[in-house]
């Protein structure tokens, strides 16, 4: 079955540097789009950034941009989120979720199916 | 951005009880649109896509449906296990953005 594993969440001060990492398992890594979403303690959910299964566009959140940087390694079957310049609303648990469809068009922002459990980031000083 | 609203924030029901929960695109999105669950401390389960189509596993108690700006999701039968809350999702655009949630309760 599909498994979505996060780490690398931790505590870091404003303007700091994470690195989020999420292992795939029991699907076609390779065939799927992969996405970070993000949720603020006692809050709703946001969008992230995605890349799709060709990894031609990266997709991200305005927020985020020009900071955040997602990629993905074929062979490890990770996705990845680099985290700089980190602020207090960065706060969050970070989760990884899978596209619905393989092969999905990101000309529309692809559907998930499978996320996650999560990984807590705390930015403070 | 697309703005999700979603209606109520919160419901009391009791188990055995049909319940409806709506969502609202600030546009037309088309069917471009997902309903998760979210229990406490847990990830978000994606229950529905493209408006209504049952993700896979996924007890048919749920049901979506609309299409455009307006939709909702609804519960033939609550069960325990249901209590949660609920977030819609457009993903027609970038960013793909969520509903503010609506938190089921026992009654």
């Amino acid at each position: 079955q599909v498994q979505l594993v996060e780490s690398g969440g931790g505590v870091v001060h404003p303007g700091g540097s994470l690195r989020l990492t999420c292992v795939a398992s029991g699907f076609t890594f390779s065939s799927h789009g992969m996405h970070w979403v993000r949720q603020a303690p006692g809050r709703g959910l946001e969008w992230v950034a995605l890349v799709p299964f060709d990894g031609s566009h990266k997709y991200y959140a305005d927020s985020v941009k020009g900071r955040f940087t997602i990629s993905r390694d074929l062979y490890k079957s990770t996705v990845s989120l680099q985290m700089n310049s980190l602020r207090p609303d960065d706060t969050a648990v970070y989760y990884c979720a899978k596209d619905l469809l393989a092969f999905a068009s990101a000309q529309h922002p692809p559907a998930t199916d499978s996320w996650g459990q999560g990984t807590l980031v705390t930015v403070s000083s | 951005d697309i703005q999700m609203t979603q209606s109520p924030s919160s419901l009391s029901a009791s188990v055995g009880d049909r319940v409806t929960i709506t969502c609202r695109a600030s546009r037309d999105i088309s069917n471009y649109l997902a309903w998760f669950q979210q229990k406490p401390g847990k990830a978000p389960k994606s229950l529905i896509y493209d408006g209504s189509n049952l993700q896979s596993g996924v007890s048919s108690r749920f049901s979506g449906s609309g299409t455009g700006t307006d939709f909702s999701l609804t519960i033939s039968s609550l069960q325990t296990e249901d209590f949660a809350t609920y977030f819609c999702q457009q993903y027609d655009s970038y960013p793909p953005t969520f509903g503010q949630g609506t938190r089921l309760e026992i009654k």
